[in-house]
């Protein structure tokens, strides 16, 4: 495709709920990133794949966010039992290499924006 | 722990008025640097980024950053801004030896008056 893409834009959940979030990367982009953006600040890692192994997790703020991409393209963000906490801009972003020393460029997706009530 | 420093939150300049961004990390090895920008209504959009050779970096728009090795800083500069560039300007810095996170600053939003 054009760009990364990511469904839904907007998400209202209940507190308790589970949500799902879709990201799409750029077609043959090896490396996938999600990133969670609270108001009023910078993006911050959850985690990293390449290809379809998740190889740094170590950015997910609990044992209720889990993520994967079981063919390596499209990668889908789980929040279980959503809390307020969890409201954010949940943003991915693919890049087209390896990560060969951390000098990737880094493609956005317009965000999923989480509302909990 | 590493982490990233942008000094103003909010800028406001008139057209024409030069810029400078401030941005400090904190890591002691070698980094990649990153400036983002996302325009009003837009996706976050790489800049320009610095990974060796030669610290004064060239970006797209006319914007160019110097990385400062013993000054832990890469600030981001433009002489004569735009209207256009109105826009929010994040630093982002990855550390080669420390995994796969690119760690963001919290931003910094430039208005510019017409």
């Amino acid at each position: 495709g054009a760009g990364v893409s990511q469904s839904p834009r907007y998400k209202v959940a209940k507190r308790g709920q589970d949500v799902a979030l879709r990201c799409d990367p750029i077609s043959g982009h090896v490396s996938l990133f999600w990133y969670q953006q609270a108001l009023g600040q910078g993006p911050e890692f959850l985690t990293y794949f390449q290809n379809e192994a998740q190889l740094d997790k170590s950015g997910l703020p609990s044992d209720r966010f889990f993520a994967e991409r079981p063919e390596g393209s499209v990668s889908t963000l789980k929040i279980q039992r959503t809390q307020q906490e969890d409201s954010a801009v949940y943003l991915c972003a693919s890049s087209l290499g390896n990560w060969d020393r951390g000098g990737l460029e880094q493609y956005f997706g317009p965000g999923t924006r989480l509302t909990v009530t | 722990a590493q982490s990233v420093s942008q000094h103003n939150h909010h800028v406001i300049l008139s057209e024409a008025a030069s810029l400078e961004l401030g941005c400090n990390y904190s890591y002691g090895g070698t980094v990649n640097l990153f400036w983002y920008v996302q325009y009003p209504g837009q996706h976050l959009q790489l800049l320009l980024k610095y990974f060796s050779g030669d610290p004064l970096v060239k970006g797209i728009k006319g914007f160019e950053a110097e990385f400062i090795k013993s000054k832990f800083s890469f600030n981001l500069r433009k002489p004569s801004v735009q209207w256009s560039d109105t826009a929010e300007y994040f630093c982002a810095v990855n550390a080669r030896a420390g995994g796969f996170k690119t760690i963001f600053g919290a931003g910094t939003r430039l208005f510019v008056k017409a």
